[in-house]
């Protein structure tokens, strides 16, 4: 398996734009989680989703924010508009299980300027 | 606060050295896991210690569990350069929360 597939792995946009950001989970995975990670703040779970149903959003930080998981190997992360404090590096991970270990892909860099 | 604590933020040592890493956070701890961070890359799993474990190894790893204190701990035995990385722990028993991490440097 590939594992955890992120893209872009660099996205670079002006305040004001709309940013989509994809992954695609491993094969099997019921698991979904969207993570953000600063200096100032560290690893944020943003939201996670178990068989595509989002389970937990409170840690999105505005209604900026939506993510979707439209089937099992695919979701996105919205950000509409995006403002200079969005930028961070943006994680997507999947699991097979609640309490498993969390797959990471390689994250997306983004820079709102 | 979830907000897990680790300790130290940073640590330098010399290749060969024994390293360790402390997890602390204010509420339970259910299933609590350690990963490492290589600079620009994504976290890699590296083991799982469950709340009615006190310890476990992998390798050169031992991680060490006390749920009255809510705290856990990271050895790395031996190190070597190629442990140069950040290293996190995570609670799974309150919605995944990362603790800010160890900078780890194994100096040659």
């Amino acid at each position: 398996d590939a594992g955890v597939i992120q893209s872009p792995r660099h996205e670079v946009t002006e305040m004001g734009q709309e940013v989509t950001l994809r992954c695609k989970p491993i094969s099997g995975h019921d698991y979904l989680f969207w993570y953000r990670q600063t200096m100032m703040r560290g690893l944020e779970l943003l939201i996670y989703f178990n068989n595509n149903v989002p389970i937990d959003d409170s840690g999105m930080p505005e209604d900026r924010f939506s993510a979707k998981m439209p089937n099992a190997s695919f979701s996105t992360l919205k950000i509409q508009p995006s403002e200079p404090r969005d930028s961070a590096v943006y994680f997507c991970a999947s699991s097979p299980g609640h309490s498993y270990e969390q797959y990471f892909g390689p994250g997306t860099r983004l820079t709102v300027t | 606060s979830q907000q897990g604590e680790e300790d130290p933020q940073a640590l330098s040592i010399q290749e060969g050295e024994n390293a360790t890493m402390n997890c602390s956070y204010k509420t339970s701890i259910n299933n609590l896991q350690w990963y490492r961070q290589n600079s620009g890359r994504g976290l890699v799993h590296l083991i799982l210690i469950r709340s009615n474990e006190r310890e476990k190894h992998s390798g050169r790893l031992r991680v060490t569990l006390d749920t009255s204190k809510k705290s856990s701990s990271l050895l790395i035995t031996a190190s070597r350069a190629a442990d140069t990385a950040s290293y996190f722990c995570a609670n799974y028993g309150q919605n995944f929360v990362f603790g800010p991490g160890t900078r780890l440097s194994v100096l040659p």
